[in-house]
């Protein structure tokens, strides 16, 4: 039982570069999340999914797009790099009824 | 909105010292709240909660006392260890009608270093 794991683990973008961000749990929760945490700063929800085929937007959106075609991945992807987008970034999931939210071991993304 | 405020960090401690990390909430409605912390190079875990007023959240000797009067859930351990220092994250889930889907707002994170 690996948990919720996450791909790369750290990765260097240039200014307008795409990358996605892969995230993977295997606990057969209904219910994952993408957050961002900037340095000296809590995590703030970027997207968030409570089943497969549906998603809906967190508190900071905009640059980042998600899918959820199965209920094991939830890919977090950037279109058009930019340096705000630097940040540390978690996958979390939860069975929808539990409160416990699970993370992954984070991606950390420098874009320059 | 919804908002979580922790005290200013790092904090820095002697092994069997006494830890206080104050957390303050503003909630609409009557949410859960939670500890989680992360230690160097991993991911967030649970390490106590609390789902409505009065309730006492205790994990690993630490705990923490849901405060509705307050609007706080400090967390406090008798006596810390070395192995204790690690970033404290207070968060609240937002409940509202069963729509909420369980987001959480988090605080700054407060970093814990505990030397020998």
């Amino acid at each position: 039982n690996a948990g919720v794991t996450q791909t790369p683990k750290f990765r260097i973008l240039k200014i307008g570069q795409s990358m996605t961000l892969q995230c993977t749990q295997d606990m057969n929760h209904n219910y994952m999340y993408w957050y961002r945490q900037d340095p000296g700063m809590g995590l703030k929800l970027i997207y968030y999914s409570v089943g497969a085929g549906i998603t809906d937007k967190g508190e900071v959106p905009n640059g980042y797009n998600v899918s959820r075609s199965t209920t094991e991945d939830f890919p977090l992807r950037l279109e058009l790099a930019a340096p705000s987008q630097t940040s540390v970034y978690f996958c979390a999931s939860r069975h929808r009824g539990l409160e416990t939210q699970y993370f992954g071991p984070g991606t950390r993304l420098l874009v320059l | 909105g919804n908002s979580v405020t922790q005290m200013e960090g790092p904090v820095t401690l002697s092994e069997e010292a006494f830890l206080t990390i104050n957390c303050t909430y503003t909630a609409t409605g009557y949410p859960s709240l939670f500890w989680y912390v992360q230690y160097p190079g991993e991911g967030l875990q649970l390490l106590l909660k609390a789902t409505k007023a009065d309730d006492k959240g205790s994990n690993k000797g630490f705990e923490a006392t849901y405060r509705k009067e307050t609007t706080s859930f400090h967390l406090e351990k008798g006596s810390v260890q070395v192995s204790d220092s690690a970033v404290y994250f207070c968060a609240l889930a937002h409940n509202a009608g069963g729509t909420s889907y369980g987001k959480l707002t988090f605080g700054q994170g407060t970093i814990l270093t505990v030397h020998p």
